[in-house]
């Protein structure tokens, strides 16, 4: 069975920088985008936006611009969420999950979930 | 932006139909999934293309979709349907998810 998996949990004061991974173990992402959904504690799922893995092209949604950026290692079928100037309400998991660019379909293929916490 | 409300809670007896709803203005023109999620897990798809179930999903559930409303309904409700329900669609350019509905199996 083909699996997503993310990187571990991470404790990181404001201010710092954060870098989660994705990584799938096939070529599952080949001609799709990987999708990054926020879910903040005891909260609901927030799309964060996604990268297009054919042209490395990011889009981000509202209020995911700026701070948030999404990138691509193609050759280790991985990919990336960084994080700069983390606040307290970046405190959430994240997760990757494939899709396909139309939006056509739903998001299959999801990563465990990289927990974030943003504390002094 | 396009906004979808989804009730917070639902409980149903174990054997007895939980329906789940999903607004929307003019939902029934668009294309609605839904993903279950459960405690320390990531979401998974029980319902795509507003009716079309994934393998491994039992027949117990259903999806509809008309006009303002999109349904998940699930039949012969099992203690092991206890999770969190989140209907979605997309919106042009964006995925758009509803607030989530915690089925509680009484």
């Amino acid at each position: 069975q083909v699996q997503v998996v993310q990187s571990g949990s991470e404790l990181k004061k404001p201010g710092a920088s954060v870098k989660v991974s994705c990584q799938a173990d096939a070529n599952i992402f080949v001609g799709y985008v990987v999708n990054w959904v926020r879910q903040a504690p005891g909260q609901g799922l927030e799309w964060m936006g996604w990268i297009n893995t054919d042209t490395g092209n990011p889009s981000y949604a509202q209020g995911f611009t700026g701070r948030f950026v999404f990138s691509l290692d193609t050759s280790v079928n991985t990919a990336f969420l960084q994080i700069s100037g983390l606040k307290a309400e970046d405190t959430a998991v994240y997760y990757c999950a494939r899709g396909d660019s139309s939006g056509s379909d739903p998001l299959g293929f999801w990563g465990q979930g990289t927990r974030v916490t943003v504390s002094s | 932006s396009y906004v979808l409300t989804q009730p917070p809670s639902v409980s149903v007896a174990p054997g007895k139909t939980a329906r789940i709803t999903c607004g929307g203005n003019n939902i029934g023109s668009k294309s609605v999934h839904w993903y279950q999620q459960k405690p320390g897990q990531a979401p998974m798809v029980v319902m795509y293309h507003d009716r079309d179930r994934p393998s491994g999903i039992p027949e117990r559930f259903s999806g509809s979709n008309s006009g303002n409303t999109a349904t998940l309904t699930i039949s012969r409700v099992e203690a092991g349907d206890e999770a969190v329900y989140y209907c979605q669609v997309w919106d042009s350019r964006y995925w758009v998810f509803g607030g989530g509905t915690k089925l509680a199996v009484l």
